[in-house]
């Protein structure tokens, strides 16, 4: 089992719709959790941080944590083509170090 | 965010020659700096984790003696690729974080550096 697993990709939703991003994690000790947004041959970019449990709202943006169920969600409304990339979910136990899912590809169609 | 810089952004050298790639933080001090290291359309791959004035801890499997960690100050980390090969040819990236044990201090990353081995 993977520490870090992500829903396997493509997925593409239609401009203007809600985009879901899943992932779930093993280690019970994690603490941070972490949204990462990756285009193609550039380097990840941090879009969302969440730490306990429940919504975290940014803009388009909104975390969900779900630390019983080991689950961490990223939903993106009112999807735009610009969105269309890789999303990575990043868990960490505290010290700083992140494990990485195999992250999703997002396809926004116009 | 804070700002990591990394420097240069993308690399060829002939294989059996070294590399060297810096990182910095440009705008807060960096106490710990990540090395990652992503093939195509696979994830980051951790490789080592380097805290300022002392050796780096390795990932396992991931040979030190090749790959040459220094985080000599609080802004800046090096990776040396040594003798590199074409199987060595990947996005090299690093990231930084400022406070030590600080829960939910977010790591930054550099722009990354492709390295081809030719």
């Amino acid at each position: 089992q993977k520490e870090v697993e992500q829903n396997s990709g493509p997925l593409s939703v239609p401009e203007g719709a809600i985009a879901s991003l899943n992932c779930t994690y093993s280690d019970r000790g994690s603490q941070s959790f972490f949204w990462y947004r990756q285009y193609s041959g550039k380097s990840p970019e941090l879009i969302m941080s969440i730490y306990s449990n429940g919504d975290k709202e940014d803009g388009r943006f909104t975390a969900q944590l779900n630390k019983a169920s080991q689950y961490v969600s990223l939903l993106i409304r009112d999807s735009q083509p610009s969105d269309s990339a890789t999303y990575l979910c990043a868990v960490s136990t505290g010290a700083g170090k992140s494990t990485f899912g195999d992250g999703t590809t997002l396809t926004v169609k116009p | 965010g804070a700002v990591v810089s990394q420097h240069p952004s993308w690399v060829i050298c002939k294989s059996g020659t070294s590399v060297k790639i810096e990182c910095r933080s440009l705008d807060f001090q960096a106490t710990t700096m990540f090395w990652y290291r992503q093939f195509p359309k696979q994830s980051l791959m951790l490789m080592a984790t380097s805290n300022e004035g002392s050796k780096a801890t390795y990932e396992q499997g991931v040979e030190k003696d090749k790959f040459l960690i220094n985080h000599a100050s609080l802004t800046l980390s090096t990776l040396t690729v040594t003798s590199a090969h074409p199987e060595d040819s990947s996005f090299y990236i690093c990231s930084a974080r400022g406070s030590p044990g600080a829960q939910g201090t977010e790591a930054f990353f550099g722009q990354g550096t492709r390295l081809t081995v030719v």
